[in-house]
């Protein structure tokens, strides 16, 4: 079964308008964390943001905030004000586990976003 | 401060061949990971480490991968002997305490 599931192949967004990427997540851990990462064409992966399962509020990072509805157990990336560099591979991961035990991140197929002038 | 580096960035080799694979993490993170990428199965991870120690090899695909980690500063990825369905592209990460996990750029596998 799908563990991380990004049901998003391909977006589009306006320049400076919000854009949400969608993740559900699958675990009976009451104990975990969510990632995003951004991919662009150049490849590499670079860390957004962070929520940990316990976490009381959900986190933001400058133009990226993570909603997250455990009950639904959905973790979606809101980025604001979209720019031209935020086209790129998107990929949510889960680890599952008090962050002590294991380091194993389950990703998702990603979402390519693209963003419109 | 430098980040995760990995060499070769591309690696273009004929089946059969020995290919090995490098990393060096972050200064004073204490886990490494091994993923690889391909468009088929997206993000895998193959290994991963804590303190030099393997924890977590189920992802390794046969007996011709294999990955060591002899200091906290050096990693390697081999196989031997590569194959064609190997071609993918291998990131190396590294993280402090488990938390948030900083990539490499990526070696660029191409077997012949």
């Amino acid at each position: 079964a799908q563990k991380i599931t990004q049901t998003q192949p391909g977006m589009f967004v306006q320049e400076k308008e919000a854009v949400t990427l969608d993740c559900t997540y699958d675990t009976s851990d009451p104990s975990y964390g969510l990632f995003w990462y951004k991919q662009p064409s150049s490849g590499e992966m670079i860390f957004l943001i962070y929520q940990g399962s316990y976490d009381q509020q959900n986190a933001t990072e400058g133009r990226y905030s993570l909603n997250f509805q455990k009950a639904r157990k959905s973790a979606n990336l809101v980025i604001s004000a979209s720019q031209l560099g935020d086209s790129a591979m998107y990929f949510c991961a889960m680890r599952e586990g008090r962050s002590s035990n294991t380091g194993k991140l389950i990703f998702g197929q990603g979402t390519t976003l693209q963003v419109k002038p | 401060d430098a980040g995760v580096i990995q060499s070769p960035r591309h690696e273009v080799t004929e089946m059969g061949q020995e290919v090995t694979l490098r990393c060096k993490p972050i200064s004073g993170h204490d886990y490494l990971f091994w993923y690889r990428q391909t468009m088929m199965r997206g993000l895998e991870l193959l290994i991963y480490f804590n303190n030099n120690v393997p924890i977590d090899d189920s992802g390794m695909p046969e007996d011709r991968f294999s990955a060591k980690m002899p200091n906290a500063s050096f990693s390697t990825l081999k196989i031997q002997p590569s194959e064609p369905r190997d071609s993918a592209v291998y990131f190396c990460a590294s993280s402090l305490a488990n938390r948030e996990q900083f990539f490499g750029p990526g070696t660029r596998l191409t077997v012949l």
